[in-house]
C-alpha cells in the first residue's frame, strides 16, 4: 500500500513556465514533508521540505504549497531550466520512517 | 565534509547467491537507513539502524538483512537473490532519529544491483 500517492509520474515543461507535482496522503501522523531531487546516477539530495503547521514555504524558485485539511502537497518550480530535469520524490514522515512517493521524472525542453 | 559512500557501485548477480553492500554515513551521523529504489515502485524502505540496533524495518522478506557497526558503517546482506531483487540500493544517513532537521537524511549514490 503506497502511503505518499504521488502525480503526474512525468512531466514536460517548456523552459521558463511553471512545474507542479502533487502528492497526497492519507496518515494524520505524518508530521515532516520534504521533497527531494534526483540525478541520473546520484542518490537523492533534500530539495526543500514542510511542517504541517505552515501552509507554504519557498526557497528560490521552489514552492511547497500544504493543504492539511486535504491532505495534499506540492512542489512548484517557477521559472523552470533545463537543469531542473530530474526525478521528484515527495516523501512523508513519522517515527522517523520516511515514506516516498513514486516519483515524477520533469523534462524541461530549453 | 564527504558525504554517504557505498560500495560497490554495481554488482552483477545470479540467482541463488547472496551479496552484501556496504555503506559508509556522513561523518558523526549515527543513523543509517536502507532503501531499494525500481522503477515505478519509487523509494522502499528496508530498514533503519542507530547505535547498532535495527529500530525499524518495512516490509521485506528475511532474506533482506542488516547489521551496523560501532562506527556506524552499515552493510545489508540479500541472501537466496531472486531476479525481482534488481534495484538500485540506496543507503541514506541523518545525524540521530530525532525530530527533524536532526532526521535529515543525506543519500549515497547508491548500487546497481542485477540479479541474472
Amino acid at each position: 500500500q503506497q502511503q505518499v500517492k504521488q502525480s503526474p509520474q512525468s512531466l514536460i515543461v517548456q523552459k521558463g513556465g511553471i512545474s507542479i507535482i502533487n502528492c497526497a496522503y492519507e496518515n494524520t501522523a505524518f508530521d515532516y514533508f520534504p521533497w527531494y531531487q534526483q540525478f541520473p546516477g546520484k542518490g537523492p539530495a533534500l530539495l526543500i521540505a514542510i511542517r504541517p503547521d505552515v501552509s507554504e514555504k519557498k526557497e528560490g524558485r521552489f514552492t511547497i504549497s500544504f493543504n492539511k485539511s486535504a491532505k495534499q502537497f506540492s512542489l512548484h518550480i517557477m521559472d523552470s531550466q533545463p537543469g531542473d530535469s530530474a526525478t521528484y520524490f515527495c516523501a512523508a514522515t513519522h517515527s522517523n520512517q520516511f515514506y516516498f512517493g513514486t516519483g515524477t521524472s520533469l523534462t524541461v525542453i530549453p | 565534509k564527504a558525504g554517504v559512500t557505498q560500495t560497490p557501485r554495481y554488482l552483477i548477480k545470479t540467482r541463488g547467491q547472496q551479496v552484501t553492500l556496504s555503506c559508509s554515513p556522513i561523518s558523526g551521523h549515527r543513523s543509517v537507513s536502507w532503501y531499494q529504489q525500481t522503477p515505478g515502485q519509487g523509494l522502499q524502505f528496508l530498514f533503519e539502524y542507530f547505535s547498532e540496533t535495527q529500530r525499524n524495518k518495512g516490509n521485506f522478506p528475511g532474506r533482506f538483512s542488516g547489521r551496523q557497526f560501532s562506527n556506524s558503517r552499515s552493510e545489508m546482506n540479500v541472501s537466496t537473490l531472486e531476479l525481482g531483487d534488481s534495484a538500485l540500493y540506496l543507503c541514506a544517513s541523518s545525524l540521530s532519529p530525532g525530530q527533524p532537521p536532526y532526521n535529515e537524511q543525506f543519500f549515497g549514490p547508491g548500487t546497481r544491483l542485477t540479479v541474472l
